[in-house]
This record gives C-alpha cells, structure tokens and sequence, in this order.
C-alpha cells in the first residue's frame, strides 16, 4: 500500500533538547511538507521541499531545520530554539506540478516537550 | 496575501440536520479550492476541490461550488451522520503559493 508514514506517533522531550520527527513516503511524489497543528490554529506551513537537495522555509520555520537527501524521506528538526515546541506535527507530500496538487497527509506526530 | 477565513465552531448537529460550513477567502488570481477532513487522531485527507469558478466538487454527500463573485466555498451536505464527526478545513492554493489552511471547524453529530 502506498502512503505516508510518520514515526513515532507519540514523542516525549525534554525542554533543551533537540528532536527529529521521521516523514517517509512510498508515492514517488517529488513535494513534501512539514505542517504544525496548534488547538484553533488550524495547520501552520513549516518548511516544504519541491524536488530533492532543495527546500524553502514556510511561516514559521524559527527554530525548526529539515533536510532532503532522498526523494522518500523529508526529517524535521525541531531544536532548542523553538520556543513553544509542544505541538501535532503533520507531513504531507504530493504530486510533481504546482501546489494546486492535492496534498497527501501522514498521521501525524504529537511531539510533548516537558 | 491568500488569507482564507472559516466559520469557528464547534458545531454541534442531530443526526440527519443539514449541515453548512462557511469559508471565504481573499487569493490573488485564480485560486484552487479544497476542504480537508481529520477524523480524531488522524492526518488530514481530502474531502472534495474544485479549480475554477462556478465549478462544484463533491464527494461521499458533502457538496462546495466556487463562488468567484462572493469569494466562497462554502460546505454543504444535507443529512450528516454520526460517522462525519471531524474537523473540517477549508484552504487554498494558486500556482505559486503554498496551501493556506483556515482555522478548522469541529464538527458533532449526535444520535
């Protein structure tokens, strides 16, 4: 089955420390996305990658990093210097083309800093 | 900026009440238009979209047409079911510019 998987499903942190949430995907879809959920927030853009070796920042990428060596997995950082790192962290990739492409989303990553 | 701006809930419906759910936005150009479904403790996965003006997407009973003149979307189905208890997000994207989410709307149905 194709999809989108993200690991683990639960993360607990503490205040300081660095963290790498897992984004792998089996679509052969050259975009990827790294979106955060807050409670009456709705989903906030990161940072998104459009084709591998290269990505840009979204709103709010202060004190996140990501990378894309492979065309299957985008990982995100979530250092020290965010501020208010407790939130659900989404993934999400589609298709080659323009963003009007339907998004394909993972389950989800509920990241608890203590 | 694309801004898209959604009524706030929670929402709370009977089984088989109508069900309306607003969204407009401010885009410049010709936007695409989605509303996004996340069932509790899941991703998001989408619900209907449509790419042009005066165009109506629909899927699984839940209805959306592009609005261009009162730049809308707004959701519609008429006899929801205990089973589309969910957050609903309606958000859109042009050629250049990423997926702009609104803020969700919860929605209940109660038996």
């Amino acid at each position: 089955d194709g999809g989108i998987t993200q690991s683990p499903k639960y993360l607990f942190r503490k205040e300081g420390q660095n963290v790498t949430l897992s984004c792998e995907q089996n679509l052969n879809h050259d975009a990827m996305y790294w979106y955060r959920q807050d409670p009456g927030q709705g989903l906030r853009l990161i940072y998104y990658s459009q084709i591998v070796n290269d990505f840009q920042k979204g709103d709010i990428a202060e004190g996140y990093s990501v990378s894309r060596e492979k065309k299957e997995s985008f990982p995100l950082t979530v250092t020290s210097a965010q501020k208010n790192p407790t939130a659900f962290y989404l993934c999400a990739s589609s298709p080659p083309g323009t963003f009007t492409d339907t998004q394909y989303f993972g389950p989800g990553t509920r990241l608890t800093v203590l | 900026g694309n801004s898209v701006t959604q009524m706030e809930g929670p929402v709370t419906l009977s089984e088989e009440a109508f069900l309306t759910i607003n969204c407009t936005y401010t885009a410049t150009g010709y936007p695409s238009l989605f509303w996004y479904v996340q069932y509790p403790g899941e991703g998001l996965q989408l619900l209907l979209k449509a790419t042009k003006a005066d165009d109506k997407g629909s899927n699984k009973g839940f209805e959306a047409t592009y609005r261009k003149e009162t730049t809308s979307f707004h959701l519609e189905k008429g006899s929801v079911q205990v089973s589309d208890s969910a957050v609903y997000f309606c958000a859109l994207a042009s050629g250049n510019t990423p997926l702009v989410f609104g803020k969700g709307t919860r929605l209940s149905v109660i038996a």
